[in-house]
């Protein structure tokens, strides 16, 4: 049982680039969120999904795009990568409401953006 | 939107010691969670605890939701207690969406 994995765990990327982050959970949850960290603010949400084939905004969606076409699968896309988006991203799942609320977090995603 | 205070910002304590990390929300919350994020950046759930009193090992958490606040509790610190705790919550039911508070960064001192 791997919990949440994203792959990949680093990346730099020049500015103007673009790159899809993925999240892959192994446990049938029906949630999945993005977050990104920052130093200082803690963990803000971009993106979330409610479901396999729903996606909707969190706090700070400019920028990115995400798509959950599978249940297990949440993926994060950056169309034109800018050096305001150098973060670490966390994805997180969790069940619905007639189970288990708590997060599972991934590992991280550290990107730079130069 | 909601907001999440916690405090103190940095707890620097010898080991053995006890701690208290407080969470402070703005408005009633269905979802309140604990976070660790151990020096290596990695977030662990410690307690899902939208009201009353849970514990784990040496650690525990008591939320009292009528006074809009939440308490975690780690006793007899060891090193491996550092790093940062979150707390985070959700006013909605359903959706789970978290706000993260700022964090207390824990160093716990050989």
């Amino acid at each position: 049982n791997a919990g949440v994995t994203q792959t990949p765990k680093f990346r730099v990327l020049k500015t103007g680039q673009s790159m899809t982050l993925l999240c892959a959970q192994d446990m049938n949850h029906e949630y999945m969120y993005w977050y990104r960290q920052d130093p200082g603010m803690g963990l803000r949400l971009i993106h979330y999904s409610v479901g396999e084939g729903t996606t909707a905004k969190g706090e700070v969606p400019d920028g990115y795009n995400v798509s959950r076409l599978k249940k297990q699968n949440f993926l994060l896309g950056l169309e034109s990568a800018a050096p305001s988006q150098t973060s670490v991203y966390f994805c997180a799942s969790s069940y619905s409401r007639q189970g288990n609320y708590g997060y599972t977090f991934g590992s991280g995603t550290r990107l730079t953006v130069v | 939107g909601i907001q999440v205070e916690q405090s103190p910002p940095d707890l620097i304590l010898q080991e053995g010691a006890n701690s208290t990390l407080r969470c402070n929300f703005s408005d009633s919350v269905n979802n309140l969670q604990w976070f660790h994020q151990n020096p290596w950046g990695q977030l662990i759930n410690l307690f899902y605890i939208p009201s009353g009193t849970k514990q784990n090992g040496r650690l525990s958490a008591t939320t009292v939701a009528t006074e809009r606040y939440s308490l975690l509790y780690i006793s007899s610190s060891q090193t491996t207690d550092s790093g940062v705790y979150f707390c985070a919550v959700d006013p909605n039911f359903g959706n789970e969406k978290l706000t993260f508070g700022t964090g207390t960064r824990l160093t716990i001192i050989p």
